[in-house]
Formats: C-alpha cells, structure tokens, sequence
C-alpha cells in the first residue's frame, strides 16, 4: 500500500545552517506531496506542496522537489532559524486511494541560537 | 487560522467515561478526517467522512465512532474511555475531490483530551 518514510529525529541544528529532511515514498500512481509542519502546542499546518513530478513547492525559504525516479520529496532550508524549531511531517494522497493521506512519523527540529 | 474550529480544547475525564468532540470545517470543504496523534504513536488516521457519509476508516477502535452533520460540521464520539486515549485529537477539512490527488487538508488546533 502507499507509505511515506521520513528521516528519524530529533535534528539538532545551529542558526543559519542548512537543513535537509529526507522522505521517500510507496505509492501506486500518481500522487501529491506534502509537508506539513506542527510547532509546540499548534495544530499541523501546511508547509508546502507539488503535486506533479519535477515540481518543486516552496515556502518560507524552504523547499522541496517531487522527484519520481527516486520515490523522494525532501525538504530543504539553506539556512534555519530558531523559529524554525517544530515537528515536520512529510505526507501524500493519492486519487487512485480516494485521496486518503498517508503520513510519515515526524521529524522533530530544534534549531539553538 | 485554518478556517478549521474543533472545541473543547481542552478536556479531562475519567476511564470509563463517554465524550464527544466537535469540528467545523473550513466553509465549502465537504471532507472532514478524523487523527489521533500521541507520543508513542505519532498521527494516526482514524476517519474521514464525505458529505455526511463515511468514506474511509482508519484505525479506529470499535468505541470510537463518528458522524458528520448536515450541515457539515462533525463529532468524534470516545466511550468506554482508557488511559491510553489520552491524547491529541486533530480534525482536518478539505474539499474532498476524490478524482484528483491534489486535496489538501487544512487541520484544527486540536483537542487535548486526558483521561484519568
């Protein structure tokens, strides 16, 4: 069935380094990509998105690009900020399961000043 | 803000208790999905439902149950309440294409429940 495998954490980075989260992912057909990002005591929020291969979905100076040759989707920032500190979940939905969402486990981030 | 509302917030009970946890979607999403998300567990899909009717199922235990309303809000009912419910519960919406992968869902801020 679809999966999605992201990176175990927790990430401890210093300011202004460069992140890289891996996720990879299982799926039949064609589907989208998500990340999502939950901070401390919030809801998850939709960080960016691609929902076609080669596309790459940005925010917020992060990045991520659907690549389907190698199932992967990681997420990118060039240089992190404290306030960057929060769990990413890496996600996809496909039509051909009803757009049911899939989930990765969480990657948690602390970014120290 | 989503445009996704879940109340309470908070809610502490006691084991063996029933509770019953509200979500309004974001206004013209007709899908509302159901999570669990707790420290040793992570997110969980529990339920999603269409346009009042139930469209996929998750892992959801057989004392949790849920329904969508006409007018598209939904309850996540828990009985029967065990330690190990204690958790976040997140409702998410969205517009429920089923014929295109690009759905997103946007999420609430979720209720806390625990249970004591």
């Amino acid at each position: 069935g679809d999966s999605v495998t992201q990176m175990e954490g927790p990430v401890t980075l210093s300011e202004e380094a460069f992140l890289t989260i891996n996720c990879t992912y299982t799926a039949t057909g064609y589907p989208s990509l998500f990340w999502y990002v939950q901070y401390p005591g919030e809801g998850l929020q939709l960080l960016l998105k691609a929902t076609k291969a080669d596309d790459k979905g940005s925010n917020k100076g992060f990045e991520a690009t659907y690549r389907k040759e190698t199932t992967s989707f990681h997420l990118e920032k060039g240089s992190v900020q404290v306030s960057d500190s929060a769990v990413y979940f890496c996600a996809l939905s496909s039509s051909n399961t009803g757009n049911q969402f899939y989930f990765g486990t969480g990657t948690s981030l602390t970014v120290i000043p | 803000d989503s445009g996704v509302t879940q109340t309470p917030k908070h809610l502490i009970t006691a084991t063996g208790q029933r509770v019953t946890l509200r979500c309004s979607p974001r206004s013209g999403d007709l899908s509302v999905y159901w999570y669990q998300q707790s420290l040793d567990q992570g997110l969980q899909f529990l339920i999603q439902y269409y346009n009042g009717e139930e469209r996929a199922k998750g892992n959801i235990l057989e004392r949790f149950s849920a329904q969508q309303f006409p007018d598209l809000h939904s309850e996540l009912n828990l009985s029967s309440l065990e330690l190990g419910d204690s958790a976040l519960y997140f409702c998410a919406s969205s517009v429920g294409h089923r014929d295109r992968g690009t759905d997103t869902q946007y999420f609430g801020p979720g209720t806390r429940l625990t249970v004591l």
